[in-house]
């Protein structure tokens, strides 16, 4: 698979602290997806950028989540105030338009 | 948002045995992923079509946009591929939606 980077592999936060995750996209792809999975359920869709642009997010992230891709090399979501619900494995995966995404290891974050 | 469901969503297997997974979305899509989810949460890409059919190794898949579904056959089912299959739908937008997943078990 390519390579997809995402910094920290855990991360363990208390209730109500600031969370950041980075991303770093496979070379040459200018699509970055993040998802949020629950204990092994489906995948859920975040915010989506093409380009650096965010064009698609859910609420959620608008209100509690701020998510930037400044560089075609280096994005980042963050938390602003965690909250338990938070807990999840966070997936970031990059590609060309249309064409296969590519995943990286994700980073589990635990709100205690 | 545009529900992708997958069927069944547990299934269990011995070894050698073949099954089909299915993925329904409820608008037509520009192309299809699945992937494999092992026990450490790493996702394995199997395949992506726009159209068609492909096979690789006892994979086979298929995408059918009209009729709003793909498929993933899994034929001599091995140990290794017990896990989490997830379709992944790709909308003319570009966003990618996932399916609810098939957790599979291969017994031995």
């Amino acid at each position: 698979d390519a390579a997809v980077t995402q910094k920290p592999r855990y991360l363990i936060k208390m209730k109500g602290q600031e969370a950041e995750m980075k991303c770093i996209p496979e070379k040459g792809h200018t699509a970055v997806f993040w998802y949020q999975q629950k204990q092994s359920k489906e995948l859920k869709f975040l915010i989506y950028f093409q380009n650096q642009q965010p064009l698609d997010q859910i609420d959620m992230v608008k209100e509690r989540f701020s998510a930037v891709c400044p560089s075609s090399s280096l994005c980042s979501l963050g938390i602003r105030t965690c909250e338990a619900e938070d807990s999840a494995l966070y997936l970031c995966s990059s590609s060309q338009s249309s064409e296969t995404l590519y995943f990286g290891s994700g980073t589990r974050l635990t709100v205690l | 948002g545009m529900p992708v469901e997958q069927n069944p969503p547990a299934l269990s297997l011995y070894e050698g045995a073949e099954s089909g997974l299915r993925c329904n979305f409820s608008t037509t899509m520009k192309g299809v992923q699945w992937f494999q989810q092992n026990h450490r949460g790493r996702l394995i890409t199997l395949f992506y079509l726009a159209q068609g059919t492909k096979e690789n190794g006892r994979l086979k898949s298929t995408f059918n946009s009209k009729e709003r579904y793909s498929t993933l056959h899994i034929k001599d089912a091995q140990l290794e591929d017990s896990g989490t299959y997830f379709c992944a739908v790709e909308a003319h937008t570009n966003k990618v939606v996932f399916g609810t997943g098939t957790r599979l078990q291969v017994l031995p």
